[in-house]
């Protein structure tokens, strides 16, 4: 069974500061890797995913993630960290190449950007 | 616009009524699913239904029972309400045929209560 382990409940960092939410994963053969995000009240929003390629994936609003197959990770990370990027983070994966496999989640990161 | 829509967004109702909660995507996708959002904003995948069939469909009580009339709607009836029913609820609709690199688009979700 495939399974997302995200191993901070919450991150602290101050704006201007890079930031880092961490992930790991566990699925059976190639790994198709994403990262949401999920404001107050709202739905979740994509914000990047890996395939294939380049282990550095770059997405929205200045956020990147890096694959790194070794320690079956998926950290997402950005540089300068704002306010507005207070939310709640999933990682998420599915394996293998269907896409009527289930995508599951990790339980997700509560990001605190203070001023 | 496009987008998942759901309806209701909020839905109060006591323990052993029947509700339900409707969804539509106008983004012309094949496969719709349900998750479950609890109050530890763990995210659950309850059912996935492609072009109308069920596909996926989780440990979840018969209590819950999926509809859907066309690909592009996607109902989600509860019977007997239980305290523990009290939830949110996200619809998600994917092209699932575009192979396991799919994103999922999300409707804003519809907050359960159940007194």
């Amino acid at each position: 069974a495939q399974s997302v382990a995200q191993p901070e409940d919450q991150v602290n960092v101050a704006e201007g500061n890079p930031l880092t939410v961490k992930c790991t994963y566990s699925v059976s053969g190639n790994p198709y890797l994403f990262w949401y995000v999920q404001y107050p009240n709202r739905g979740l929003q994509f914000l990047l995913k890996y395939i294939t390629g380049d282990n550095l994936v770059k997405g929205s609003y200045g956020f990147e993630a890096e694959f790194n197959k070794s320690q079956t990770s998926f950290h997402l990370k950005k540089p300068s960290a704002l306010v507005s990027d207070s939310a709640l983070y999933f990682c998420a994966v599915r394996g293998g190449n269907s896409g009527y496999s289930t995508l599951t989640f990790g339980k997700g990161t509560m990001l605190l950007v203070s001023p | 616009d496009t987008a998942v829509s759901q309806t209701p967004k909020y839905l109060v109702t006591q323990m052993g009524n029947d509700k339900s909660i409707k969804c539509e995507q106008n983004l012309g996708h094949d496969t719709m699913y349900w998750y479950k959002q609890d109050s530890k904003k763990f995210l659950k995948i309850m059912f996935s239904y492609n072009n109308k069939e069920l596909i996926i469909n989780e440990t979840v009580p018969n209590r819950f029972s999926p509809k859907s009339p066309d690909k592009a709607h996607l109902n989600l009836h509860i019977n007997s309400l239980e305290l523990g029913d009290s939830a949110v609820y996200f619809c998600a609709s994917t092209q699932a045929s575009n192979s396991g690199a799919n994103v999922l688009t999300f409707g804003a979700g519809s907050r359960l209560t159940v007194l």
